[in-house]
């Protein structure tokens, strides 16, 4: 069945050091892919989506680029901030159109 | 300002007990969606509904029941056959078809059983 994976954390960096957070998936047809933002407890907020191959998703300084060939959609950012400290979640959409979420990444961000 | 929200934040209950958690939303959606989070775990997907009076299982339904009466609420119970209902339970809304993937998400209700 469709399904998705996502690293590990907890991730812990340095402010404005290099974040990558890799989230790759199986899926058949053409899902499309979102990731999702957690802060402390709060619900979950859109932070980016692409919908077609090759497509390039933007916001806050974060990027992620809709990778068919290798069903992969990986969350960057090229200088973190200790409010970005929170859970990434990458979450493709279904066979049936719904979303299925990913297990969850925590990103700590230190001063 | 259009949003959705979930009560309570916070809710403990004793073993045995039935709990409602209410879920409400402005924003005109058609679907609508209960997940269930645990700690280190994805969103696991309860319970949804695509319009009133309809809804369907997700792949964990078992020990929770719903209704959609009404296009802005979908409040979820949560019954004594839950065998570990201690968890975060969020809400979710989308405006558009189901397969859009947008969803929209309230603040979440932790619930604790005792």
């Amino acid at each position: 069945g469709d399904s998705v994976t996502q690293m590990e954390g907890p991730v812990t960096l340095s402010e404005e050091a290099f974040l990558t957070i890799n989230c790759t998936y199986t899926a058949t047809g053409y899902p499309s892919l979102f990731w999702y933002v957690q802060y402390p407890g709060e619900g979950l907020q859109l932070l980016l989506k692409a919908t077609k191959a090759d497509d390039k998703g933007s916001n806050k300084g974060f990027e992620a680029t809709y990778r068919k060939e290798t069903t992969s959609f990986h969350l960057e950012k090229g200088s973190v901030q200790v409010s970005d400290s929170a859970v990434y979640f990458c979450a493709p959409t279904d066979s049936w159109g719904k979303l299925q979420f990913g297990a969850g990444t925590q990103v700590v961000v230190t001063p | 300002d259009g949003g959705i929200t979930q009560s309570p934040k916070y809710l403990f209950r004793k073993e045995g007990q039935n709990v409602t958690l209410s879920c409400e939303q402005n924003l005109n959606h058609d679907a609508m969606y209960w997940y269930r989070q645990d700690p280190g775990q994805g969103l696991r997907l309860i319970y949804y509904s695509q319009i009133v009076n309809d809804f369907q299982k997700g792949d964990i339904a078992e020990g929770y029941s719903v209704s959609r009466e009404k296009k802005e609420s979908f409040p979820l119970t949560v019954t004594s056959a839950q065998k570990n209902p201690t968890a975060f339970y969020l809400c979710a809304s989308t405006g558009g078809w189901v397969n859009t993937g947008e969803l929209f998400f309230g603040e979440g209700s932790r619930l604790t059983v005792l």
